[in-house]
């Protein structure tokens, strides 16, 4: 069985200052790996993903993710926090040789950045 | 293109009574899912489909139904409903053949009183 954990509920972090939201993931196959953001009141938008290649993943508005297989983990980073990236992360991830066609996601992480 | 869409924003539903929340992407995506999101809980998926005719159940299917009866569209079903069926739903396709990315609607929020 696929599943996904997000250990932090909030993160809190100045602006300028790095930002990272961890997730963790277990899959008995290949991981597929995606990172989802949630503003107010809205759907989810699809920031970035790993299938296969390179560990570090770029993505949307500057955020980046590393696949880390020994540790199973895939955690969300920037460089540079600003107010406008608070909102709601969702990992979530999809067992790509067993997992059907279900995406199974994390229970999300709070990002609040403070000017 | 509008992308996914979903109807209605808001609802209140009364327990014991059925509605139907309607999703219709224009996409031209064969695969389709169904998620409550309630807080804390991120999200779970209700039902997919990967293509017109074909559904199959998520991780929380009870208390719902689906049908696939077209490409664009993929209402669901509530039946009798239950406070526990209080949450904000959200609506999703993508492509097959290895297009991973979801599109998500803007969700419809229900109330069960």
């Amino acid at each position: 069985a696929q599943s996904v954990a997000q250990p932090e509920d909030q993160v809190n972090v100045a602006e300028g200052n790095p930002l990272t939201v961890k997730c963790t993931y277990s899959v008995s196959g290949n991981p597929y790996l995606f990172w989802y953001v949630q503003y107010p009141n809205r759907g989810l938008q699809f920031l970035l993903k790993y299938i296969t290649g390179d560990n570090l993943v770029k993505g949307s508005y500057g955020f980046e993710a590393e696949f880390n297989k020994s540790q199973t983990s895939f955690h969300l980073k920037k460089p540079s926090a600003l107010v406008s990236d608070s909102a709601l992360y969702f990992c979530a991830v999809r067992d790509g040789d067993t997992g059907g066609f279900k995406t199974i996601f994390g229970a999300g992480t709070r990002l609040f950045v403070k000017a | 293109n509008a992308g996914v869409t979903q109807t209605p924003k808001f609802h209140i539903l009364k327990i014991g009574q059925s509605m139907t929340l309607q999703c219709t992407q224009d996409m031209n995506h064969n695969y389709m899912y169904w998620y409550r999101q309630d807080p804390g809980m991120g999200l779970k998926l209700i039902y997919y489909s990967v293509g017109a005719g074909i559904t199959d159940k998520g991780e929380v299917p009870n208390g719902y139904n689906v049908s696939r009866s077209t490409t664009e569209d993929f209402p669901l079903r509530l039946e009798l409903a239950a406070p526990s069926q209080t949450s904000v739903y959200f609506c999703a396709s993508r492509f097959g053949g290895g297009q991973e990315t979801q599109y998500f609607g803007p969700g419809t929020r229900l109330l069960v009183l």
